[in-house]
């Protein structure tokens, strides 16, 4: 089976502009979820869908925003870049509760 | 709300021996998986080994294992015979398990512990 997998791998952006990630999870999984990972605050928890539907959504500006399709391949946009957007961006794909599987990351840097 | 704490940043271990990494929580829920997650540092996370809560058998796979301490909200993590490849960050995480109702599959990770394996 396909693991998870994340595009672009990595991508460089000036602030103020906009950028698109794009989450195939493993087939048959029906949830995504994507975290924020940076030095300083760790891992974070942006959102989670399950079959098209917003579940849970974590403590980020309306900046961040996602959708799933449905194929259950998920997006998550970020609207005017801030240089404090700069992270390694994760999603998650997962089945149950004690197996999430997770892609390699996208790099985002903006300048 | 949950927290993880991982209260040791760094670590190192020489190649063959034995390290423990630490790992407490806080949480009002009483069902829940623990996790350690494994980031090389080609930055895939890949789960390393969980424990469901309501299990008191510490979970074993291969060369890791955990102590896990309901009461006390612990869950460390055992390696042994450490290897070069073990070299990465690790991450404790916490998901609460609200069965059908309510669901989110919603991680809750500590900070790391950055673990390095010398020759």
């Amino acid at each position: 089976k396909a693991g998870v997998t994340q595009t672009p791998r990595y991508l460089i952006k000036t602030r103020g502009q906009q950028v698109t990630l794009s989450c195939s999870p493993i087939s048959g999984h029906r949830s995504v979820s994507w975290y924020q990972q940076t030095p300083g605050q760790g891992l974070q928890f942006l959102f989670e869908y399950f079959s098209e539907t917003q579940r849970n959504k974590g403590n980020f500006p309306g900046r961040f925003s996602g959708r799933q399709f449905s194929n259950s391949r998920s997006e998550m946009n970020v609207s005017t870049l801030e240089l404090g957007d700069s992270a390694l961006y994760l999603c998650a794909s997962g089945i149950s509760y004690n197996e999430q599987f997770f892609g390699p990351g996208t790099r985002l840097t903006v300048l | 709300a949950q927290t993880v704490t991982q209260s040791q940043p760094e670590m190192s271990v020489q190649e063959a021996e034995t390290v423990t990494l630490s790992c407490t929580y806080d949480t009002s829920e009483n069902n829940y998986y623990l996790f350690w997650y494994k980031q090389p540092p080609s930055r895939q996370m890949i789960l390393v080994i969980r424990q469901e809560a309501y299990k008191q058998q510490n979970a074993t796979e291969n060369r890791f294992s955990v102590n896990f301490q309901k009461a006390a909200k612990s869950f460390s993590l055992k390696i042994s015979d450490s290897q070069l490849g073990d070299t990465a960050m690790y991450f404790c995480a916490f998901i609460p398990f609200r069965g059908s109702g309510g669901s989110n599959y919603k991680l809750t990770f500590g900070k790391g512990t950055l673990l390095t394996v010398n020759p």
